[in-house]
């Protein structure tokens, strides 16, 4: 079966320096999300993406965030400078526009990322 | 805006007990529903999804009816097992082109031998 690959499993980095959590979405999906999930706390939505820019986002995505997908296949979100807060377990998914009201999205298994 | 309430956990049962996870909702339209797991350790893994009002959502056991009148997608499963505990999310997705998801904050089940 298909599935969304998320690298690396695990990151620990300082704060105030810049991460990059990547994924490779399932090959014949049009739209690719972010979401994350602060310890203990719901899934929060960060930002869609289709057809190669942002088709909407959070108020939590700000400046600091961005994604991109370089080559067609891995979608990447860099957070430029880190924050204690940004401390979380990252999902990335991505979905294939179905029939009406059918949507299938797809989860990765997350990063987690730690900032020390 | 879009929303999810999900009763609080964590959930304690002991093994073949019968479950149920409260999940209630607002919005606008007529959305989808899903149910998401996390095992311990593990990412989110789709359980169930309800696509339109009364559609019955159903997989290892696990049910949830989609009931417009009463806005509720509430999670059952008649006999649960051990490893049945993880948290589970409700979720909904609007039809709109990105469709994105709206999480409640999870319910911890914990189910003892």
């Amino acid at each position: 079966e298909p599935e969304v690959t998320q690298t690396p499993s695990h990151q620990v980095t300082q704060m105030g320096q810049e991460v990059i959590l990547r994924c490779v979405p399932i090959s014949n999906h049009l739209y690719f999300y972010w979401y994350r999930q602060i310890l203990g706390q719901k899934v929060e939505f960060l930002v869609s993406f289709y057809n190669n820019e942002i088709s909407e986002k959070s108020e939590i995505f700000d400046d600091q965030f961005s994604v991109e997908r370089p080559d067609g296949s891995n979608f990447t979100l860099k957070i430029r400078s880190t924050k204690l807060e940004d401390s979380a377990m990252y999902f990335c998914a991505s979905k294939t526009k179905g029939a009406i009201g059918n949507y299938g999205y797809t989860f990765g298994s997350g990063t987690r990322l730690t900032v020390v | 805006g879009n929303s999810v309430t999900q009763m609080e956990g964590p959930v304690t049962l002991s093994e073949e007990a019968f479950l149920t996870i409260n999940c209630t909702y607002t919005a606008t339209g007529y959305p989808s529903l899903f149910w998401y797991v996390q095992y311990p350790g593990e990412g989110l893994q789709l359980l169930l999804k309800a696509t339109k009002a009364d559609d019955k959502g159903s997989n290892k056991g696990f049910e949830a009816t989609y009931r417009k009148e009463t806005t509720s997608f509430h999670l059952e499963k008649g006999s649960v097992q051990v490893s049945d505990s993880a948290v589970y999310f409700c979720a909904l997705s609007d039809y709109s082109g990105y469709s994105t998801l709206t999480f409640g904050k999870g319910t911890m089940l914990l189910v003892s031998p």
